[in-house]
């Protein structure tokens, strides 16, 4: 089955980072790339950027270069997303989402993982 | 800054129809594809068009795209209950060079 399943809720304090993770299953996982898109409480999607899964070529949103991270395991077909010195502002859901190449379309999402910074 | 501007709110009876619009700019939608998201409460994001006007297989075609120079509109014909949701915009803008979303419509089926 084509999905994508995201690790659990964080709570963070400001200044503390958070790994995220995200499992695909059903489709070649070196086939694509994935992204991070956030949404924050009453807000519009905020793409962050995404990772090639067979290169690891990386592109990053200009808001959070060099805050992020993104890492792959093709082994076990996971992404991580690593976002360091939490804000407040951070707090959102964040939700991985398989591309087929940079400009693609997002064409499958995940669930999100809700991250509070307080 | 460059953003997309969507309506906030669209409403329907069962069976009409209703068409949300996207506001952009020349650095994104007059010179690239828009994409369009479905996200229903409980669920994860779908996609519903991609490259302005194409739906993904499984996708019904009730739902239609459509793009003319800085703007773009989304149709959903015969409107069910199961459509109430919110609906997103998103393409890529050139100045930023990354994605950019707009801030969504939320859609009610009256």
């Amino acid at each position: 089955q084509l999905q994508l399943v995201q690790s659990g809720a964080e709570v963070k304090k400001p200044g503390a980072s958070v790994r995220l993770s995200c499992k695909a299953s059903g489709y070649r996982f070196t086939d694509y790339s994935l992204h991070w898109v956030r949404q924050a409480p009453g807000q519009r999607p905020e793409w962050m950027g995404g990772i090639n899964a067979d290169t690891g070529d990386t592109k990053f949103s200009q808001h959070f270069q060099g805050r992020v991270t993104f890492t792959t395991d093709t082994s076990a077909s996971t992404a991580d997303m690593e976002l360091s010195s939490l804000k407040l502002e951070d707090t959102a859901v964040y939700y991985c989402a398989r591309v087929g190449s940079w400009f693609g379309p997002f064409d499958v999402w995940g669930l999100g993982t809700v991250v509070s910074v307080s | 800054q460059s953003v997309l501007t969507q309506t906030p709110s669209a409403s329907g009876s069962p069976g009409q129809r209703v068409t949300i619009s996207c506001s952009g700019s020349s650095s994104n939608i007059e010179g690239n594809s828009v994409n369009w998201y479905q996200h229903l409460p409980g669920t994860a994001p779908k996609l519903l068009i991609y490259s302005s006007d194409q739906r993904p297989s499984g996708v019904y075609d009730r739902f239609s795209g459509s793009k003319s120079g800085t703007s773009a509109s989304l149709a959903i014909s015969g409107l069910q209950s199961e459509d109430e949701g919110d609906y997103y915009c998103a393409t890529w803008d050139d100045s930023l060079n990354g994605w950019v979303f707009g801030g969504g419509t939320r859609l009610t089926v009256l």
